[in-house]
């Protein structure tokens, strides 16, 4: 069965700063995988989603996350935060031939001035 | 129009209530889905539905049940509430061409307390 490890339950960076979330995942074939964020008092939004090809994925509000099969990890980028940023964010995992996502526990982003 | 609407948005119940808390979707996806969400814990299923007749248990099951009343609508019922059930609860719905591959779209969810 699939799992999900997101090893930071809270992260404080700077406005402009860089910001990268950790996501770890337990798989053993190719994954679907996704990282959604949810604002305060706000249904999830999805960010980004990887299933095959380039490891290097783009998603919406200037994020960027890469899948790296040797580390079973799908770590979630940014350049430059913004206030606006701040939110929770969740990695989740679906098998290839599954139906069901895995979400990991979340990650509290705060953006302080 | 919201593509994913709950109701009611708040609700605080007494132990020993039955609760229902339904979800409609306008998107025309076939299946549908019912998390809930607790602080350090993420998301966890409840139950899921491919297709009005196809009902499934997810990770956390007990003291819960539901109803695909038609592909747009799907509640998730608590037949006596109990404190622990105090949480965030989503409903989501999902295409069905990717299996898990697919994005699933959220709710503004249904914050419930159980006195």
């Amino acid at each position: 069965a699939q799992s999900v490890t997101q090893p930071d339950i809270h992260i404080t960076v700077s406005e402009g700063a860089s910001l990268e979330l950790r996501c770890n995942y337990s798989y053993g074939a190719t994954p679907y995988l996704f990282w959604y964020v949810q604002s305060p008092g706000q249904g999830l939004q999805l960010l980004l989603k990887y299933f095959s090809g380039d490891t290097l994925v783009q998603g919406i509000k200037g994020f960027e996350a890469e899948f790296k099969r040797s580390q079973s990890s799908f770590n979630l980028r940014k350049p430059s935060v913004h206030w606006s940023d701040a939110a929770e964010y969740f990695c989740a995992v679906g098998a290839e031939y599954g139906n069901k996502l895995v979400f990991g526990a979340g990650t509290i982003l705060r953006v302080k001035s | 129009d919201a593509d994913v609407t709950q109701t009611p948005r708040n609700r605080i119940t007494k132990t020993g209530k039955r609760i229902m808390l339904e979800c409609s979707q306008t998107k025309g996806h076939d299946r549908m889905y019912w998390y809930r969400q607790d602080p350090g814990l993420g998301l966890r299923l409840i139950y899921y539905s491919f297709d009005v007749k196809d009902i499934n248990k997810g990770e956390i099951s007990d003291g819960y049940s539901v109803s695909r009343q038609a592909q747009a609508k799907f509640s998730l019922s608590l037949e006596s509430a109990i404190p622990n059930q105090t949480a965030l609860y989503f409903c989501a719905t999902s295409d069905s061409d990717r299996g898990a591959g697919n994005e699933q779209f959220f709710g503004p969810g249904t914050r419930l307390t159980v006195l």
